[in-house]
């Protein structure tokens, strides 16, 4: 079964770290770039991050440059996300994404003291 | 960055009802554009993508069409499952903007 399974989250105080995991199954992960996306209380989606196929080239929206990093580990196809510096309006539900197709369950991150 | 104008915010059609909603992009994008329906507590499903292609599984009653700038999503005929917010994004570049969403009650 192709799928995206998102493991990681809760909460946690304002100026820790977290990571997010997202293992994938089904399809050659290795062969595409992925993406985290994540949804505000609230709000609408918002584009975070994006990791090319073989982990070379990120990219990051401007809320969290320089505070979020994106990786990935192609030997055992797993996706993450490692967020620093958290802050109370980066509490939001995250997916991982293979864009226009596969999307994780979704993950709810809560940023509060 | 490419900006995405998605209109109406919001509807409130009856079942049966021919619906549209469009996505205006701040410059041209080719036709890397995706249609997705959010419900609560699930994630995102992509609809169309590219513009005009419909994902297996999805109904016919789904359209979409444009390319360049303007862009619609048209649903034929409202069925109480349709009740959603749907979203529009770009994968012309990075960063991968989404539209502000529609709101569909019926």
């Amino acid at each position: 079964e192709v799928q995206l399974l998102q493991s990681g989250g809760g909460l946690v105080q304002p100026g820790d770290s977290l990571r997010l995991s997202c293992a994938a199954s089904g399809f050659t992960f290795g062969s595409y770039a992925l993406s985290w996306v994540r949804q505000l209380p609230g709000k609408g989606l918002e584009w975070v991050s994006a990791i090319s196929n073989t982990g070379d080239t990120t990219y990051f929206a401007d809320s969290v440059k320089g505070r979020f990093t994106i990786s990935r580990d192609n030997s055992r196809d797993i996706l993450y996300l490692h967020m620093n510096s958290l802050r109370a309006e980066d509490t939001a539900v995250y997916y991982c994404a293979k864009v226009a197709d596969i999307w994780g369950q979704g993950t709810l991150v809560t940023v509060s003291s | 960055d490419i900006q995405l104008t998605q209109s109406p915010s919001s509807l409130s059609p009856s079942v049966g009802d021919r619906v549209t909603i469009t996505c205006r992009a701040s410059r041209g994008i080719e036709n890397y554009l995706a249609w997705y329906q959010k419900k609560p507590g699930k994630a995102p499903k992509v609809l169309i993508y590219p513009a005009t292609t419909l994902q297996s599984g999805v109904p016919s009653r789904f359209s979409g069409s444009g390319s360049g700038t303007g862009f619609s999503l048209t649903i034929s005929s409202l069925q109480p499952e349709d009740s959603a917010t749907y979203y529009c994004q770009q994968l012309y570049n990075y960063p991968l903007t989404f539209g502000g969403g529609t709101k569909v009650e019926i």
